[in-house]
C-alpha cells in the first residue's frame, strides 16, 4: 500500500531542475512531502489537501492530481542545500495513517 | 519546547531479548506514529494511535506491540528481538490528519 516514487535517485548540477513523482493505486485524500538529510529526521516541506492543488515556497513546489492519484514535487534552480532523500506520504479518505513511499535520493553537485 | 523525544537513541540487543522504545511529545498531539526505516525501503508504518488509549496496526506490525496509556507517550515494544528488526525507528506526532508530522530524532536498534 506504499505509494510509489520515481525516480529512485537523481544526480544534478547546481541550478538544474528536478521532478519527483509519487503515485498511489488507491484514491488519495492528501499528499505530504518531506525531506531527510543523512542521519537526521525527516522535515516537513508541504501538504496538498485538494485535487489539483499546487503549493510551493521558494523554488520548491508541488501539484496533486486527484484523478490520477499522483503528486509531483518540482525543484527549480536546485541549490546544494536541496540534497537529501525526498519522501511523499499519502493519506486515504477516512484513514488516519500516513504511509510513505520508498524515497527519492537527490544529489546536487557544484 | 522539546517537540518529540525518543529514548534510547542507540541500543544493541541479542536475539530473543526484549526492549521498549519510548516516544514522548509535549505538543498535546492526538496522533502518534511509529515508523521503521531501512535502506531502500523508505519509512514503513509499524503502529499508530489516534488518541489516548487507542492503537492500530500499520503496514509492518508483526513482532511489535504498542501502548498509549498517556496522551503524551507512545511506547513501542519488541518482545523477542530478531536480526530482521535491526533498523532506525522514528516516532512522529501531529495534531490532526491535516497537520504537519513532527518527527523525533530516531532510535538506532541493532539486533545481533
Amino acid at each position: 500500500q506504499q505509494p510509489v516514487q520515481s525516480p529512485q535517485a537523481v544526480i544534478l548540477r547546481e541550478g538544474e531542475d528536478a521532478v519527483i513523482n509519487c503515485s498511489s493505486s488507491k484514491a488519495l485524500y492528501s499528499v505530504h512531502w518531506y525531506r531527510q538529510k543523512h542521519g537526521e529526521a525527516p522535515i516537513f516541506l508541504m501538504i496538498l489537501l485538494k485535487g489539483g492543488e499546487q503549493k510551493g515556497h521558494d523554488k520548491i513546489s508541488a501539484s496533486f492530481n486527484e484523478k490520477k492519484q499522483q503528486s509531483s514535487l518540482y525543484l527549480t534552480a536546485s541549490q546544494l542545500s536541496y540534497s537529501g532523500t525526498y519522501f511523499c506520504g499519502t493519506v486515504r479518505g477516512g484513514a488516519q495513517k500516513l504511509v510513505f513511499g520508498q524515497g527519492t535520493r537527490l544529489t546536487i553537485n557544484p | 519546547n522539546a517537540g518529540v523525544t525518543q529514548t534510547p537513541k542507540f541500543r544493541v540487543l541479542k536475539t530473543g531479548q526484549s526492549m521498549t522504545l519510548l516516544c514522548a511529545q509535549d505538543m498535546n498531539h492526538e496522533y502518534m506514529y511509529w515508523y521503521r526505516q531501512d535502506p531502500g525501503m523508505g519509512l514503513r508504518l509499524i503502529h499508530y494511535s489516534v488518541g489516548e488509549g487507542t492503537t492500530a496496526k500499520g503496514e509492518v506490525p508483526d513482532g511489535y506491540n504498542v501502548s498509549r496509556l498517556k496522551k503524551q507517550n507512545f511506547l513501542l515494544g519488541l518482545e523477542s528481538a530478531a536480526p530482521s528488526q535491526t533498523s532506525v525507528y522514528f516516532c512522529a506526532s501531529r495534531a490532526n490528519p491535516n497537520n504537519v508530522l513532527t518527527f523525533g530524532a530516531g532510535s538506532r536498534l541493532t539486533v545481533l
